[in-house]
């Protein structure tokens, strides 16, 4: 099973601010990784597939990054409703597996 | 416009079993695979489970091998999870998720998921 690693766990920023999120998988899958946004109460929402491909409909603050085994969320400039957990999730090999999650909260 | 609504959750007992059920709609069904992705109380997303278009291929997480089953009525536009050997580690909010498409196994579309508790 490959074992996707999150970090931070929390990132305390402001709005206007950049974040940078980071996944690194326990060995490579390629371009196969996705990143997911979820707010609370809510499902979650595909953000990048592929590694920097954005979804249908995702803002172009919004860029990903990586291959093998590091990866690279960017917000390059935080608005509110960006405030939420993300999750990257690995499509290289059964069984799909998610990060943790890192929490992007209001500074 | 793409809905996919599950239903079927509960209370259920340790050892219990349970039928969750996804009706989708607003897309061409029998071209997309579809999956569950549970989230405990509080936790990450867990994917559990994947069905082919045409239910030629399925795939399970070790954690529901043997006790949950994937299921699909392309005639009906729905996707079921048949759960059974309930345990406590189990409860969650179970959702269904379609498939990217082109062979992509990440989830454009979801639910809006349903409880599942199990307890004594």
């Amino acid at each position: 099973e490959i074992v996707l690693t999150q970090s931070p766990g929390t990132l305390s920023l402001s709005p206007g601010e950049r974040a940078t999120l980071s996944c690194r998988a326990s060995q490579s899958v390629s371009s196969y990784l996705a990143w997911y946004q979820q707010k609370p109460g809510q499902a979650p929402r595909l953000l990048i597939y592929d590694a920097s491909n954005r979804a249908s409909g995702i803002p172009a603050r919004f860029s990903g990054s990586g291959s093998g085994t590091d990866f690279t969320l960017t917000i390059s400039s935080l608005v509110p409703e960006d405030f939420a957990v993300y999750y990257c999730q690995q499509r290289s090999s059964w069984p799909l597996t998610f990060g943790p999650g890192t929490k992007v909260d209001i500074k | 416009e793409v809905q996919l609504v599950e239903s079927g959750g509960g209370l259920v007992q340790p050892g219990g079993s349970l039928r969750l059920s996804c009706a989708a709609s607003g897309f061409t069904f029998s071209s997309y695979g579809m999956n569950w992705v549970r989230q405990a109380p509080g936790k990450g997303l867990e994917w559990i489970s994947y069905i082919s278009s045409s239910s030629s291929s399925i795939h399970h997480a070790d954690s529901v091998e043997g006790r949950f089953t994937i299921s699909r009525d392309n005639a009906k536009n729905s996707l079921y999870l048949q759960m059974n050997s309930l345990r406590d580690e189990d409860t969650a909010v179970y959702y269904c998720a379609r498939d990217l498409g082109s062979g992509r196994r990440n989830f454009d579309y979801w639910g809006q998921g349903t409880l599942v508790t199990v307890s004594s």
